[in-house]
């Protein structure tokens, strides 16, 4: 079966930091575009950063950017999220999720279709003093 | 940045309605356009892409349509299974997918 599972969510101080990863079952990672979306509580589904199969290109949301450090091992099979200088508003669920195929070449995006399938079920970040 | 805004924002509907769910571009995003469907505790699920291309295994009672700045997902005649919450995606500035803040669909 094509799964993604995350792990690495917890409790933190704001200020602190985490190290989300997104292992990924019945497929091999080598070959697609990943991304971390997430949901705060309450709230609809946000972008966080997407990475290419390569690692050659990355992308933050605003929201994130210079904090935020998406990489990969695709030996591993996993994707990972370092998530530091946490603060209140990234408390969250956090999902990792692929690309189409194909989604990137040696330019950058191929296209702008793409769709994310398919999805973990999340991992919880929650940020409190 | 573009804006997806859903509407209606929730919705209660009964077994067998027929039901309508909206989702507007703040610019054309010509017809990049997605749908999901996400119940609590689980992964959400890919639907539709491209605005009107069912994924395998969707049922055929949903369906997507639209383009430009409006767009609409219907499900023809509501299962038990469907009620959940359903996000649009633009990925009109891919990777910098966009989504609508969501439609929570409730039993009536």
């Amino acid at each position: 079966e094509v799964q993604l599972v995350e792990s690495g969510g917890g409790l933190v101080k704001p200020g602190g930091s985490l190290r989300l990863s997104c292992v990924s079952y019945g497929f091999t990672l080598r070959g697609y575009g990943m991304n971390w979306v997430r949901q705060a509580p309450g709230k609809g589904l946000e972008w966080v950063s997407s990475i290419s199969s390569t690692s050659n290109f990355i992308y933050y949301a605003d929201s994130v950017k210079g904090r935020f450090t998406i990489s990969r091992d695709n030996a591993r099979n996993s994707l990972y999220l370092q998530m530091d200088n946490l603060r209140a508003e990234d408390t969250a669920m956090y999902y990792c999720a692929r690309d189409r195929p194909y989604s990137y070449d040696i330019s950058g995006p191929t296209s702008r279709i793409n769709w994310y399938d398919p999805w973990g079920q999340g991992t919880l970040v929650t940020v409190s003093s | 940045d573009i804006q997806m805004t859903q509407s209606p924002s929730s919705l209660s509907a009964s077994v067998g309605d027929r039901v309508t769910i909206t989702c507007r571009a703040s610019q054309s995003i010509n017809t990049y356009l997605n749908w999901y469907q996400h119940k609590a505790g689980k992964a959400p699920k890919l639907l539709i892409y491209t605005t009107s291309t069912l994924q395998d295994g969707v049922p055929s009672r949903f369906s997507g349509s639209g383009s430009g700045t409006d767009f609409t997902l219907t499900i023809s005649s509501l299962q038990p299974e469907d009620f959940a919450s359903y996000y649009c995606q633009q990925t009109y500035t891919t990777p910098r997918a966009t989504f609508g803040q969501g439609t929570k669909l409730e039993i009536k």
